[in-house]
């Protein structure tokens, strides 16, 4: 049973516009979300995060937006830049659970063409 | 610089040998993870530790032993009994009794274990 899902295995977009990774998760006690970001062969490195009583988080370039009713969050990168390409990973965590154990989405690969 | 050391970056193993990777980290993290990535699954958490110790199994345990004699040190070891080890392996520790949301895990940068 898959509670942080990512339907998007790959997604293309051209340097400069906006890129959209998106996620949804099924269990209602998650309380945090984040993003990783993966090149390969190298480990995961955060990217952002943004609790459950937020819906919008922005660094930068990069905005995730949270819609708790849809149980949904997306990750907006604008302008994407061709350094961005790599598998980004949606996370979430429920904070109350004692174990501090992330569960991971599939992750979606970005590919930026300059 | 604080961060976590996994070693070695590549290892190859004959079939129906143990295996051990090493993971170390010097940020003071209480909880240690091990997880293993798979083209097209994701991160699958192996074993996680939240004390010396003490650890707990994930969602795949099975063929895989670990162990916590010290803060800054979670070896993974591959057993016989798994029965598709070839994957990239990731450690992470966290705060672990201190959740923080800003930085979630810190990753280190895996190891590629190829059976051959």
């Amino acid at each position: 049973d898959q509670q942080v899902k990512q339907n998007s295995p790959s997604l293309s977009v051209q340097e400069g516009r906006i890129s959209i990774l998106n996620c949804d998760y099924t269990n209602s006690m998650f309380d945090y979300f984040l993003w990783y970001k993966k090149y390969p062969a190298e480990g995961p490195t955060f990217l952002i995060s943004i609790s459950s009583i937020k819906d919008k988080n922005e660094d930068g370039r990069f905005t995730v937006f949270l819609n708790k009713s849809a149980k949904h969050l997306s990750l907006h990168i604008v302008p994407s830049q061709p350094g961005d390409s790599a598998v980004y990973f949606c996370a979430a965590i429920y904070s109350g659970a004692g174990s501090y154990q992330l569960t991971f989405g599939k992750g979606t690969k970005l590919s930026v063409i300059p | 610089d604080g961060g976590i050391t996994q070693s070695p970056k590549y290892l190859f193993r004959k079939e129906g040998q143990n295996v051990t990777l090493s993971c170390e980290q010097n940020l003071n993290h209480d909880a240690m993870y091990w997880y293993r990535q798979d083209p097209g699954q994701g991160l699958r958490l192996i074993y996680y530790s939240q004390i010396v110790n003490d650890f707990q199994k994930g969602d795949i345990a099975e063929g895989y032993s670990v162990s916590r004699e010290k803060k800054e040190s979670f070896p993974l070891t591959v057993t016989s009994a798994q029965k598709n080890p070839t994957a990239f392996y990731l450690c992470a520790s966290s705060m672990g009794l201190g959740f923080s949301p800003d930085y979630g895990y810190t990753f280190g940068s895996g190891t590629r274990l190829t059976v051959v």
